[in-house]
C-alpha cells in the first residue's frame, strides 16, 4: 500500500544552520506530494507541494523537489530561524482521491 | 474568510462511553474529512463527507461513524470507547471544485479516554 516514510525527530539547530528534513514515500501511479507544517497549540497547514516529477515546491525559504527516481520529497531550508520550530509532516495524496497519506512527522526546534 | 473550528478543544471519557465532535469547515468549502493522530505519529484518515454522504473510508471500524450537514458543518460520533481511542481528531475541510488537493485543518479535538 501506499506509505510516507519521514526521519525521525526532534531535530535541533542553532537559528541560521541549514535544514533537510528526509522524505521517502511509495505510491503507486503519480502522487501529489505536500509538506504540512503544526506550530504548536495550531493546526496543519500547508507548506507547500508538487504535483509532478521534478516540480520544486518553495514557500517561505523552504523548498522541496518532486523526485520520482528515488521517490522522495526531502524539505531543506538554507537559514532556519527560531520561528520555524514545529512538527512537519510530509504526505502523499494519491490521484482522485482526498485520503492524504501522513508520515510520522519530524519535530524541529531552532535554537537562538 | 472563517476558518476550521473544531469543539470540544479537550474532553475526557471513559471505556464503553460515546462521545461527539464537531467541526465547522471553511467558508465556501463543501467537504469534510476526519483524521485521527495518535501521540507521536501522523494523522491516519478516519473519513470523509461530501453532500451529506460518506464518500471514502480509512481503516476504522464501523463504531466510528459521521455526519454531514447542509451548511457542510459535520460530526465525529465514536461509540464504545476503547483506551487506543485516546488522540487528537482532526477535521479537515475543501473544496470538491478545486482540485489543488489542499485541505484546511482545524486545531484538533484531544479526547482522552480513561
Amino acid at each position: 500500500g501506499n506509505s510516507v516514510t519521514q526521519m525521525e525527530g526532534p531535530v535541533t539547530l542553532s537559528e541560521e544552520a541549514f535544514l533537510t528534513i528526509n522524505c521517502t514515500y511509495t505510491a503507486t501511479g503519480y502522487p501529489s506530494l505536500f509538506w504540512y507544517v503544526q506550530y504548536p497549540g495550531e493546526g496543519l497547514q500547508l507548506l507547500l507541494k508538487a504535483t509532478k516529477a521534478d516540480d520544486k515546491g518553495s514557500n517561505k525559504g523552504f523548498e522541496a523537489t518532486y523526485r520520482k527516481e528515488t521517490t522522495s520529497f526531502h524539505l531543506e531550508k538554507g537559514s532556519v530561524q527560531v520561528s520555524d520550530s514545529a512538527v512537519y509532516f510530509c504526505a502523499l495524496l494519491t490521484s482522485g482521491t482526498y485520503k492524504y497519506i501522513f508520515g510520522t512527522g519530524t519535530r524541529l526546534k531552532v535554537l537562538a | 474568510e472563517t476558518g476550521v473550528t473544531q469543539s470540544p478543544t479537550h474532553l475526557i471519557k471513559t471505556r464503553g462511553q460515546q462521545v461527539t465532535l464537531r467541526c465547522s469547515s471553511q467558508s465556501g468549502h463543501n467537504t469534510v474529512s476526519w483524521y485521527q493522530q495518535a501521540l507521536g505519529q501522523g494523522p491516519q484518515f478516519i473519513f470523509q463527507y461530501y453532500r451529506e454522504e460518506e464518500n471514502g473510508r480509512g481503516n476504522f471500524p464501523p463504531r466510528f461513524s459521521g455526519l454531514q450537514f447542509p451548511n457542510y458543518s459535520s460530526e465525529l460520533n465514536v461509540n464504545a470507547l476503547e483506551l487506543d481511542d485516546s488522540a487528537l481528531y482532526l477535521c479537515a475541510s475543501s473544496f470538491s471544485g478545486v482540485n489543488t488537493g489542499e485541505l484546511f485543518f482545524g486545531e484538533g479535538s484531544r479526547l482522552t479516554v480513561l
